[in-house]
């Protein structure tokens, strides 16, 4: 799976729209982008997930570039319980009788400030 | 409402010794794994599981051993032979074709004193 990079941490001030970057310049045709967060000690929470064309959810927005490489979570209005741990993954969608895996590095600790 | 069950939540056990720690899913779904994670990191994969009586090794499956005998639970035992067992321990399923999402149950946070 390609490797992502995220800042480790981002400030936002509730209300406002949240917009998390994500790089991940190795990414192949085939692979999808997944974006999950974490809020302290709970498992990890499914947001949206995207192969080429924007993506809407009644979470998030999710806008990839289009040679994407890089792409951009958006929480339209951020409240105090977005605070948690953003990840973004890219993998493929299905590898048939392979593994069907994410990896998840350390993500962007996202606090919503009041 | 369907979900994926982890019991217990917090765990406590000696050194030496051998624990269980359960994940039941009814959602359906037919792969199954179990992720590690430590203070400030993200998951590491220990096992996964993509049908019933199969499972494949992660990215840190020494010290750990899994069973799927039911397409509902997959168990995980932290042996002896672990060096590093406390951390908190997260179950997930997916249906298992297509991009799909992941599922996580809320963990379980082993501490050997």
């Amino acid at each position: 799976d390609a490797k992502t990079t995220q800042p480790p941490s981002m400030d936002c001030a509730e209300g406002r729209a949240a917009n998390l970057p994500c790089n991940h310049s190795t990414i192949s045709g085939n692979e999808y982008v997944y974006w999950y967060r974490q809020i302290h000690s709970q498992g990890p929470q499914y947001i949206i997930h995207g192969l080429k064309n924007n993506e809407t959810n009644e979470m998030a927005s999710l806008i990839i570039t289009e040679d994407r490489k890089s792409s951009t979570l958006i929480l339209p209005h951020a409240t105090l319980r977005d605070t948690a741990v953003y990840y973004c993954i890219v993998r493929v969608g299905y590898s048939g009788a392979g593994s069907y895996q994410l990896t998840f590095g350390k993500g962007t600790k996202l606090s919503v400030i009041p | 409402d369907g979900g994926i069950t982890q019991s217990p939540k917090y765990l406590f056990r000696k050194e030496g010794q051998n624990v269980t720690l359960s994940c039941e899913q009814n959602l359906n779904h037919d792969a199954m794994y179990w992720y590690r994670q430590d203070p400030g990191q993200g998951l590491r994969l220990i096992y996964y599981s993509q049908i019933v009586n199969d499972f494949q090794k992660g990215d840190i499956a020494e010290g750990y051993s899994v069973s799927r005998e039911k397409k509902e639970s997959f168990p995980l035992t932290v042996t002896s032979a672990q060096k590093n067992p406390t951390a908190f321990y997260l179950c997930a399923s997916t249906v298992g074709q297509g991009p799909g999402e992941l599922f996580f149950g809320e963990g379980s946070r082993l501490t050997v004193l």
